[in-house]
């Protein structure tokens, strides 16, 4: 199976910060990545998908990057709603796996 | 819209077999490229993607765990069903179905999610 990998596994930000999250797959996924936000008692919603896409009605300060094994989540200006858990997730082959996750906490 | 909806035991016994079934509204899981998948999260922890069944009855199972899983449709009731055997308390978890739409490959719907513990 195809290991992701994402860092840090938590980081305490302000509001207004500049954040990056990276994802790194065990072998190349092509641009097969996606990112969901989780907020806590809720289920994931997606962010980001085909390493940078972003859905319909998600605000621009989120953007991604990245292709092969190298993937990078960045929110350009931290906002309150914006602390939760994101999870990379590839889709290259057939069997799905996700990363560990990244918790942004308030600083 | 779109609605998926988790059902199944809240809690069951070590060793017993879960039954989850997914009921979703607003698109066939007979039309070309749809998808749905089963994501399990133990509290406290990471997302982890279990099963898929494709429109074309293609079924896919975590490596890990397809020794224990069996996924199936009912698209005459718009439902997915996903078996394990055997369960043991580290299945403790939060069990999600979620959509793939044809036009992506990745989780586009996601259920509320239902919540199983396995304790004797």
């Amino acid at each position: 199976d195809i290991q992701m990998t994402q860092s840090p596994s938590s980081l305490s930000a302000s509001v207004g910060d500049r954040v990056a999250i990276t994802c790194r797959a065990s072998q190349s996924i092509s641009r097969y990545l996606n990112w969901y936000q989780q907020k806590p008692g809720k289920a994931p919603k997606v962010l980001i998908s085909v390493a940078s896409s972003l859905q319909s009605g998600v605000p621009s300060r989120f953007s991604a990057s990245g292709s092969g094994t190298d993937f990078t989540l960045t929110i350009s200006s931290l906002q309150p709603e914006d602390f939760a858990t994101y999870y990379c997730q590839q889709s290259y082959n057939t069997l799905w796996t996700f990363g560990q996750g990244t918790k942004v906490e308030v600083k | 819209q779109v609605t998926l909806k988790e059902s199944g035991p809240a809690l069951v016994k070590p060793t017993q077999t879960l039954t989850l079934t997914c009921t979703f509204s607003g698109f066939s899981l007979t039309s070309s490229g749809m998808r749905v998948s089963w994501i399990r999260q133990p509290p406290g922890k990471a997302l982890e993607w279990l099963a898929r069944i494709d429109w074309d009855d293609d079924k896919f199972y975590s490596t890990s765990l397809k020794t224990r899983l069996t996924i199936s449709k009912d698209t005459s009731k718009n439902q997915v069903v996903l078996t394990m055997t055997n369960i043991a308390p580290m299945d403790t978890a939060m069990y999600y179905c979620a959509r793939t739409h044809s036009s992506g490959w990745y989780l586009d719907s996601w259920g509320q999610g239902t919540l199983v513990t396995v304790s004797s």
